[in-house]
């Protein structure tokens, strides 16, 4: 079955950097696209970042463009979240999540499968 | 980027209820539309795309429609799983943009 078990996450003070990971199972990495959505405290859901299941394609969100880097490995079957310059607003649960394609297309923009999350808290 | 609005942001209804969810975009969206489901502490769970397209194994209860900028979730006849909170998502463009949510409560 479709497994997304992410890591990393934890308290980093302001300014500092985090990179979190996504580990799949259960069906062809490869040929999916994935994204990183978040959901501050109490809050609703915000999309963060995709890739295409090639990972040649990207897009981020405007408040987090410049300091956030989605990517992915094939080989090992695991998307990262490269976190710089994290700000308190950025303290949140992080989910990833696997598109219903490759990405290659807008039609594929839903996301079938979750992970449970990873919480990031920015605090001094 | 395309902004999406739900109504209501709660709503309060008993088991056997008729419920309506509508979700608004602020420019046409064509049926790149989906609803998510999530319990609280849990994952948001797909319930609904292209606007109207039941994903696998979701109960018929839950049904999608509209189009351009009008959206509605319908659940037929409310069971004691479905007080969750419901968001809509479009797909338009590549900045995805989801509802502030709907919180789905037990009168």
């Amino acid at each position: 079955q479709v497994q997304l078990v992410e890591s990393g996450g934890g308290v980093v003070q302001p300014g500092r950097s985090l990179r979190l990971s996504c580990a799949a199972s259960g069906f062809t990495f490869s040929a999916f696209g994935m994204v990183w959505v978040r959901q501050a405290p109490g809050r609703g859901l915000e999309w963060v970042a995709v890739t295409w299941n090639d990972g040649r394609n990207k897009h981020y969100a405007n408040s987090v463009k410049g300091r956030f880097t989605i990517s992915r490995d094939n080989s090992r079957n695991t998307l990262y979240l490269q976190m710089s310059n994290l700000r308190a607003e950025d303290t949140a649960v992080y989910y990833c999540a696997r598109l219903s394609g490759g990405g290659l297309v807008l039609a594929e923009y839903y996301s079938d499968y979750w992970g449970q999350g990873t919480l990031v808290t920015v605090s001094s | 980027d395309i902004q999406m609005t739900q109504s209501p942001s709660t709503l309060s209804a008993s088991v056997g209820d008729r419920v309506i969810i509508t979700c608004r975009a602020s420019q046409s969206i064509s049926t790149w539309l989906a609803w998510y489901q999530q319990r609280p502490g849990k994952a948001p769970k797909l319930l609904i795309y292209q606007a109207s397209s039941l994903e696998s194994g979701v109960p018929s209860r839950f049904s999608g429609s509209g189009s351009g900028t009008e959206f509605t979730l319908t659940i037929s006849s409310l069971q004691p799983d479905d007080f969750a909170t419901y968001y809509c998502q479009q797909y338009n463009s590549y900045s995805i943009t989801f509802g502030q949510g709907t919180r789905l409560e037990i009168k």
